[in-house]
């Protein structure tokens, strides 16, 4: 099974300022089947990012989403205060699916 | 429009079951996997077993199995975790989540049904 450790577990920033996460797989994530979700307090996950970089619908295009193999990052460009969230990575497309890193918190 | 609506909160001793419920609408039921996940209290995501709701096939997380149930019923567009001999531990929220292709990822997320366990 696939392990996902994400760092840093809390990143503080301030609005316009860019954001980068990292999502380190334990063995190379096949056809980059790597997604990013984004999660706000009381609120259920949203897809951001799937295959590693494609946006999901409705997604402001200051998400991007790059890597491949084992190493995947998640960037925000200039973050705006709704960003202010936790953000899971995923491991997706095989057995057991839906494998989730522990989470990074965007925090002001 | 893709709406998941689950039930509602639900309060239950140890050793007891609990069936939560996800009603789809907005698309065709049956030609997307569904997927449950388990959020404990300021904790992360896990997994818990995903079903076809065409023909009701799932398949469970090892550390779920032998004590979950996941189920469809195609004629109202509705699928249900049944998590059974509850805990303490078992206090969490549950989401389903539809499968946008192969196994992942979840494109729509239920609004979460928060279950907790307590004597």
């Amino acid at each position: 099974e696939t392990v996902l450790t994400q760092s840093p577990g809390t990143l503080s920033l301030s609005p316009g300022d860019r954001a980068t996460l990292s999502c380190r797989a334990s063995q190379s994530v096949s056809s980059s089947y790597l997604a990013w979700y984004q999660q706000k307090p009381g609120q259920a996950p949203r897809l951001l990012i799937y295959g590693a970089s494609g946006r999901a619908t409705g997604i402001p295009d200051r998400f991007s989403g790059s890597g491949s193999g084992t190493d995947f990052t998640l960037t925000i460009s200039r973050l705006e205060p709704e960003d202010f969230a936790v953000y899971y990575c995923q491991q997706y497309g095989s057995s057991p699916p839906g494998t989730f890193g522990q989470g990074t918190k965007v925090e002001i | 429009q893709v709406q998941l609506v689950q039930s509602g909160a639900e309060v239950k001793r140890p050793g007891a079951s609990v069936k939560v419920s996800c009603k789809a609408s907005g698309y065709t039921f049956s030609k997307y996997y569904m997927h449950w996940v388990r959020q404990a209290p300021g904790q992360g995501l896990e997994w818990m077993g995903i079903i076809n709701p065409s023909g009701g096939s799932a398949s469970y997380a090892q550390k779920f199995q032998g004590r979950v149930t996941m189920t469809s019923d195609t004629s109202t567009s509705t699928v249900y975790m049944e998590l059974s001999s509850l805990t303490s531990e078992d206090t969490a929220v549950f989401y389903c989540a539809r499968d946008y292709g192969d196994y992942g990822p979840f494109d729509y997320w239920g609004q979460g049904t928060l279950v907790t366990v307590s004597s």
